[in-house]
């Protein structure tokens, strides 16, 4: 069964810098997707940004962007000029990309608090 | 509506009672899911509906949890005997039903079982 860990329960980062959220995956399957997900307060669940693994170029949105290193099972998330609104609990996902690739799998998240 | 909606959206209940949770995926989106999160937590699978396909439900913790789907409208999860572990936001996610496509959270119910 595929995990998703996030090893860091909580980030801080001051308004306009640059914070980096880690996420990191076991899966024995070659093609899947991964995802960043916010949630702020409103517990409304909003995607933030998607990556195939089969492609190598890096997914960008905006100020975020990620590291996809396939080999190290890494995915980590950018967050580029940090705005108050940024401010939620990020879930890093996996997804299978066959036949069983309904579901999303989920890491424990991570709190990022901006600061004025 | 333009998303996914959810109802109640919180809803306490005594230890024993059984409790609905009602689900309005978007218009068009063939597939539906259920996730659970648990305070502080991330979300766990529940269970999948794609159209008239069988629904995947390896994701029931126990069956004192069942769901249903009329056609790809409206979902409904039923928790019986509800006990304190229940206790969760329960998140309704719905898609056009391809592995490519982005699932579209609701807000979630808050059920607090006391």
């Amino acid at each position: 069964a595929q995990t998703v860990t996030q090893s860091q329960p909580e980030m801080s980062v001051q308004e306009a810098e640059t914070v980096t959220l880690s996420c990191t995956y076991d899966t024995s399957e070659s093609d899947y997707y991964l995802f960043w997900y916010k949630q702020p307060p409103s517990r409304q669940m909003i995607l933030v940004i998607r990556q195939e693994a089969y492609k190598q170029q890096n997914a960008t949105e905006n100020r975020f962007s990620v590291n996809f290193q396939k080999a190290a099972k890494s995915f980590s998330l950018k967050i580029s000029d940090s705005q108050l609104g940024d401010a939620a609990m990020y879930f890093c996902a996996y997804r299978s990309a066959g036949a069983r690739g309904n579901k999303l799998v989920f890491g424990a998240g991570t709190i990022l608090r901006v600061k004025s | 509506g333009a998303g996914v909606s959810q109802s109640p959206s919180n809803k306490v209940t005594e230890k024993g009672k059984d409790v609905e949770l009602r689900c309005d995926p978007i218009s068009g989106h063939t597939a539906l899911y259920w996730y659970r999160q648990r305070l502080g937590q991330g979300l766990e699978f529940l269970i999948y509906f794609q159209g008239n396909s069988a629904p995947d439900k390896s994701g029931l913790p126990s069956d004192r949890f069942s769901a249903e789907r009329t056609g790809e409208s409206v979902s409904t999860l039923t928790i019986q005997r509800t006990q304190q572990e229940d206790s969760a936001v329960y998140l309704c996610a719905s898609s056009f039903g391809l592995v490519t496509d982005t699932q579209y959270f609701g807000p979630g119910t808050r059920l607090t079982v006391l």
